[in-house]
């Protein structure tokens, strides 16, 4: 009974280089959050996906953030060309419908370190 | 736009003592609320949750107050233990909508 997985938990890129954050929500949710907390604030929003489609990017950064949730396989959260303020954990939630009268469950988060 | 904020950064609070910790939301379409607990380098875990038709809800050592005129929620922990020491988030959803509060670091003092 495996909660949100998330992976990888730690990753270092340099200035410049892309990173790429997977999300596999808990068995049965087809609802995908995606939230960032920067160094001493509170989560924030960034993107809510369902299976295949984009409900709410409105917390998305313009440029270098992208997300999807494919047919198959992980939520992905890609960033390009990383700079030190991308440093955050990235957590990802889930939920079987939506989020309203739902609860949404968080995994473990993926610490992105920017050098 | 801040639609969820909770104004305490942190609180502290004696062993067996009660613990409030509050949030207050802007947007009058919030209609679920949840609190979550956070510890280092960990996800959050879910704690607690209350729908908008109702304005107390209670688990255990854990009970959340809605004032929906106020548009203000609480967490009330008691008695608070040292193992609750974390950052608690507030969050109000309506449809596909969830927005946290900045959190609220706790620590229960032996």
């Amino acid at each position: 009974n495996a909660g949100v997985m998330q992976n990888p938990r730690h990753l270092v890129r340099r200035r410049g280089q892309e990173a790429r954050l997977r999300c596999s929500p808990m068995k049965g949710h087809s609802h995908v959050y995606w939230y960032r907390q920067l160094p001493e604030e509170g989560l924030k929003f960034m993107v809510y996906l369902q299976k295949e489609n984009i409900i709410d990017e409105s917390g998305m950064p313009k440029e270098r953030f992208s997300a999807e949730f494919p047919k198959e396989g992980p939520s992905i959260l890609r960033i390009q060309q990383v700079v030190r303020g991308d440093s955050a954990a990235y957590f990802c939630a889930s939920s079987a419908l939506a989020a309203s009268g739902n609860t949404i469950y968080f995994g473990e988060g993926s610490w992105l370190t920017v050098v | 736009d801040q639609q969820v904020k909770q104004n305490s950064p942190s609180l502290s609070v004696q062993e067996g003592r009660i613990s409030i910790l509050n949030c207050d939301y802007t947007n009058s379409m919030f209609d679920y609320f949840l609190w979550y607990k956070k510890y280092p380098a960990e996800g959050p875990t879910f704690l607690i949750s209350i729908s908008s038709i109702k304005d107390k809800n209670e688990d255990g050592r854990f009970t959340v107050f809605l004032n929906k005129s106020a548009k203000h929620l609480s967490l009330h922990i008691v008695p608070s233990q040292p193992g609750d020491s974390a950052v608690y988030f507030c969050a109000a959803s309506e449809v596909d909508d969830m927005r946290f509060g900045a959190g609220t670091r706790l620590t229960v003092k032996p």
